[in-house]
């Protein structure tokens, strides 16, 4: 059974810090791509960031751009997001998502963040 | 880049069928067929209905079909049932800096 499972959500001040983990099971996940997607409260879809197989290509939305970081450890089969100087527009839902066909075919749960003083 | 352009809500009846766009540009749904759609219920995660275009996912119902016209695309459910009431979302591939875009979101109500 293929799974994906976020953590490292939270509340965090303006300005701070906060990493993301995404842990995959049920199938290679070196073999795909991987991406993260949010959702502030009441809101859309907003796609993030996505990253090849190896880490060697990384891609990122306009709003995160300079601010987050997308990674991966294949031997840990995990997907991270980095993300720095967070603002309150960040405050969001955020899905880890398998990247296949142009299109996510598997989701997490999902993981809350919350950017508050 | 600004998000797909989609109805806010589209309302219909048990049985029958209901389309929903999504209008976007020549350097997005116009350019690439690389449309999804999704399906969201209440406090639950996305979930892929048509990838490509018009390719159903295994265990999507056949009822969901998709198609795309220049800059537009659309999902079309047939036979409507109550367990189809949830948001929709379109997502395209994107030549601009932005990669990937979503699409506003269509509350579908039965």
């Amino acid at each position: 059974e293929v799974q994906l499972v976020e953590s490292g959500g939270g509340l965090v001040q303006p300005g701070g810090s906060l990493r993301l983990s995404c842990t995959v099971s049920g199938f290679t996940s070196s073999t795909y791509w991987m991406c993260w997607v949010r959702q502030a409260p009441g809101k859309g879809l907003e796609w993030v960031a996505n990253i090849n197989q190896d880490g060697s290509e990384k891609h990122y939305g306009d709003s995160v751009k300079g601010r987050f970081t997308i990674s991966r450890d294949n031997a840990k089969n995990s997907l991270y997001l980095q993300m720095d100087s967070l603002r309150d527009e960040d405050t969001a839902v955020y899905y880890c998502a398998r990247d296949n066909h142009w299109s996510a075919d598997q989701w997490g749960q999902g993981t809350l963040v919350t950017v508050s003083s | 880049q600004s998000a797909l352009t989609q109805p806010a809500s589209v309302s219909g009846s048990p049985g029958q069928s209901m389309t929903v766009s999504c209008t976007g540009t020549s350097s997005d749904i116009g350019l690439y067929d690389r449309v999804s759609w999704y399906q969201q219920h209440p406090g639950k995660g996305p979930k892929l209905m048509i990838y490509e275009v018009s390719k159903r996912p295994s265990g999507v119902s056949s009822r969901f079909s998709g198609s795309k016209s220049g800059n537009t695309a659309s999902l079309t459910i047939s036979g409507l049932q109550a367990e189809d009431e949830a948001d929709y979302y379109c997502f395209s591939f994107t030549s601009t800096s932005s990669h990937y875009v979503f699409g506003t979101g269509t509350k579908v109500t039965v």
